[in-house]
This record gives C-alpha cells, structure tokens and sequence, in this order.
C-alpha cells in the first residue's frame, strides 16, 4: 500500500498568515488522486481539495491544493482563526485509500 | 440536507461481536459507494471497508479481514458493519462515509459527505 507521510508534525502561525502543508507518497499517485481534509476536534473531518487541486464544495478560495507523483501541497494564503485544525491527506489513486498520519495547525 | 448517522457502537470484550448502522438521507443512497473510516483515541484517520451501489462488491484494510463484514439496504438507505472476534486495537470512533461521485467504482474514495461517527470501546 501506498504510505503517504505529511511534514510537518506541528505547524505554529498567526492569524492572517500563509500555511504550507506537505504530504509525501511512497509511491507514484495515479492520476494525482490526492484529497485533504481537516478535522476539529470532536468533529468529524471536512473534505477541502480532491484530485490534488480541486476545491470542494463551499470550501473558500483561500484553500489550495498542488504537486503530482509522489509530492502534494496544501497552502491556505491567509489564515483565519477557524482554520486551526488537523489536517490529513489521503490518496485514492491505488487501493486500499491511504491516509497520512496527519499535521496539526496550531495558533502561535 | 445530506446526512449521515451512526448508531451502534459501545464497550464490548475481546473476542465479543457489534454491529453498526449508518442511516442516510437527502441522496439518492443506491447511487454511491459506501464506507468506514476509523479514527483511534488521538491517532489519524484509517480507511476500514468499502461497499459499491449496488453489485455487492466490499473492500477490506488487510487488519479487519475475515473478522468485519460491511453491507447495505438500499432499500432502507442504511449501511451496517458487522464486527466479530473484536480486538482492543479496533478500539476507535468508527465513520460512516459517502464516496463523493456515483461513477464505476473500484475501490478509490474520496469522502464528500462523513457522520458524526459512534465509538466503539473493545476492553476487558
């Protein structure tokens, strides 16, 4: 299976910065067929990009997603207090889905 | 408004038995694939089981093969999970997930659509 490893453990920023979030494959992802979510705790996670870049539905445009083979890139362009999250990508481009370990987004 | 609800979860022994239900609403159920993702206490997100619409074809994770049985009644709008032989490292908040497009499916899922999970507790 596909291992994905995401860097950092810990992100620390302040509101209205830019967060940049990376996700490693162990091995070529199938037509880039990365999606990331983030979750709060207590709550179930929300799905933010599919497909490496595609923004969700009623996801906001600050949210973006990049990269192809084996490296992926979430960037959220100015951080709003409610983006502080865990956040996990997960690929689907060859079974069984994987997802990684996870970063968290903590307020600085 | 689509929705997911799980029921079903508690304590239960090692080597004992749970079913989960998933009830669904406000899509059309019998178009998409369905699936469990779980989440141990403070770990990230595992995939568990998946089912297709409608021919019956089910996905496992390799740990829970043999031991969980994933179904569905279209006609009910439910997905269940049957789990046997339990172990206290399937202790977790287990997810019931919507695939988010109703195209040929084999086994790749992205989650559009999660509920609020139920917790299930396997300890002596």
């Amino acid at each position: 299976e596909i291992v994905l490893t995401q860097s950092p453990g810990t992100l620390s920023l302040s509101p209205g910065e830019r967060a940049t979030l990376s996700c490693r494959a162990s091995h070529f992802v199938t037509s880039d067929y990365v999606a990331w979510y983030h979750q709060k705790p207590g709550r179930a996670p929300t799905l933010l990009i599919y497909g490496a870049s595609y923004r969700a539905t009623g996801i906001p445009a600050r949210f973006s997603g990049s990269g192809s083979g084996t490296d992926f890139t979430l960037t959220i362009s100015r951080l709003e207090p409610e983006d502080f999250a865990m956040y996990y990508c997960q690929q689907y481009g060859t079974p069984p889905n994987t997802f990684g370990q996870g970063t968290k987004l903590e307020i600085k | 408004e689509v929705q997911l609800s799980e029921s079903g979860g508690g304590l239960v022994q090692p080597g004992g038995s749970l079913r989960l239900s998933c009830a669904a609403s406000g899509f059309s159920f019998s178009d998409y694939a369905m699936s469990w993702v779980r989440q141990a206490p403070g770990k990230g997100l595992e995939w568990v089981s998946s089912i297709s619409p409608d021919d019956g074809r089910t996905f496992y994770t390799d740990s829970v093969k043999g031991r969980f049985t994933i179904s569905r009644d279209n006609s009910q709008k439910t997905l269940y999970l049957q789990m046997k032989s339990l172990r206290v490292e399937d202790t977790a908040v287990y997810y019931c997930a919507k695939r988010d497009n109703n195209d040929y499916y084999s086994g790749r899922d992205v989650f559009d659509v999660w509920g609020q999970g139920t917790v299930v507790a396997v300890s002596s």
